[in-house]
């Protein structure tokens, strides 16, 4: 199975600031990673796929980059919404494997 | 707007089967434009891809679980399912359902997800 390494697993910023999250995978998987916003108690959302595309409806302060083996989510201009857990994907390989989760919290 | 929704027992006893099923809105499961898919996630831990199955049939598991799942399609409820058999306390987990694309593997929407605890 491919490994994916998410870090930092915990985050705590102030609203307005700005925010990374990398995945790294342990083996090349191109593009074929998401990203994804959880809620406690809600459904998980796609933010990104494809690395760095967007399904409408994702505010443009989210932005995801990378590809090979390592990927970056950022959040720019951080809102009240925003603090959640985030979690990468990769889909190159069956099985498809998930990052541990960044949770951000509010300074 | 597309919404899945998980549904099935929220408790199972060890060595039984768990059965869930996941309720398709907006889309149609015979449609040959996504895969269905589980993905489970016990407390505290990361979540875990169990399995996906296409239109045509075509089902993928997890290898840490292949002996054990099964996923079907129903297309007259417009539902696909989950089944794990021998179940032990390290199933405990949340369960989710998902639509998946097909070229690149993203999982959209989710449904909001079923906690299902194995215990006597």
């Amino acid at each position: 199975d491919i490994q994916v390494t998410q870090s930092p697993p915990s985050l705590s910023a102030a609203i307005g600031d700005s925010v990374a999250i990398t995945c790294r995978s342990s083996q090349i998987i191109y593009t074929h990673l998401s990203w994804y916003q959880h809620k406690p108690g809600k459904a998980p959302e796609l933010l990104i796929y494809g690395a760095s595309n967007f399904l409408g409806g994702v505010p443009p302060r989210f932005s995801g980059s990378g590809s090979g083996t390592h990927f970056t989510l950022t959040i720019t201009s951080l809102q009240p919404e925003d603090f959640a857990t985030y979690f990468c994907q990769q889909s190159y390989s069956l099985p498809h494997t998930f990052g541990q989760g960044t949770k951000l919290e509010i300074k | 707007q597309v919404q899945l929704q998980e549904s099935g027992p929220g408790l199972v006893k060890p060595s039984e089967t768990l059965s869930l099923a996941c309720t398709v809105s907006g889309d149609s499961v015979s449609r040959d434009t996504h895969y269905w898919t589980w993905i489970r996630q016990p407390a505290g831990e990361a979540l875990e891809w169990i399995g996906r199955i296409y239109i045509s049939g075509v089902s993928n598991y997890n290898p840490s679980l292949r002996n054990r799942v099964t996923i079907l399609l129903d297309t007259s409820k417009n539902q696909f399912s989950l089944m794990l058999n021998s179940v032990t306390a390290a199933d405990t987990a949340v369960y989710y359902c998902a639509r998946g694309g097909l070229t690149m593997g993203w999982l959209d929407p989710w449904g909001q997800g079923v906690l299902v605890t194995v215990s006597s």
